[in-house]
């Protein structure tokens, strides 16, 4: 059974810091991993997706990359926000399945 | 273009009751998902449509929930006899293409009393 960790659990940084995110999945075998974002009380919004045969994505401030071989991803926010505050969640889509399975989230609070 | 709408984005039920939740996705996305989040338990994935193959029900916790997809467009979430465990957050999301992403609607906050 899959199962999908996200460390840490809660990040507090000041604006301006650079920070990464990290994401570990037990089963390799997977068809892309995406990173999503969710504001309290909101639906999940889409970062970034990547397919198993990539290595990295990049969107703006935002870089996310993945070692399948090893299990893991990590999500690198550059010169971070006050707005990049929220909780950012992980997950793998498995081969032979399309349903996601997530992790627990990291929430980030950048101070002004 | 519009993205996935849900509705009602909160209800509150007494248990023992049947609720409907309903998702519309995005136009022309052949695949449905329904998703519950609970506190301390995370994400979980409850049901899966696509196109017109059998739904994937593997993740639905119990046979008082069950799915429909009609028409191969809005789908409904029924849970009947709701308990108190059944109060979460379902989330619905749809996709245009296999391993796709995924685009998740705002929610239905469910509080069963």
């Amino acid at each position: 059974k899959q199962e999908v960790t996200q460390i840490p659990a809660a990040l507090s940084v000041p604006e301006g810091e650079n920070l990464v995110l990290n994401c570990s999945f037990t089963d390799s075998a997977i068809y892309n991993l995406q990173w999503f974002r969710q504001d309290p009380g909101k639906g999940l919004t889409s970062l970034l997706l990547i397919q198993s045969s990539q290595r990295e994505q990049t969107s703006g401030r935002l870089n996310a990359s993945l070692d399948k071989s090893s299990g893991r991803s990590t999500l690198y926010i550059a010169a971070s926000q006050p707005g990049d505050s929220a909780t950012y969640l992980c997950a793998v889509t498995q081969g032979g399945s399309e349903k996601l399975v997530f992790g627990k989230g990291t929430k980030l609070t950048v101070n002004p | 273009g519009a993205g996935v709408s849900q509705s009602p984005s909160n209800k509150v039920t007494e248990k023992g009751k049947d609720v409907e939740l309903r998702c519309d996705p995005i136009s022309g996305h052949t695949a449905l998902y329904w998703y519950r989040q609970s506190l301390g338990q995370g994400l979980e994935f409850l049901i899966y449509f696509q196109g017109n193959s059998a739904p994937d029900k593997s993740g639905l916790p119990s046979d008082r929930f069950s799915a429909e997809r009609t028409g191969g467009s809005v789908s409904t979430l029924t849970i009947q006899r709701t308990q108190q465990e059944d109060s979460a957050v379902y989330l619905c999301a749809s996709t245009g293409g296999l391993a796709d992403t995924q685009y998740f609607g705002p929610g239905t906050r469910l509080t069963v009393l």
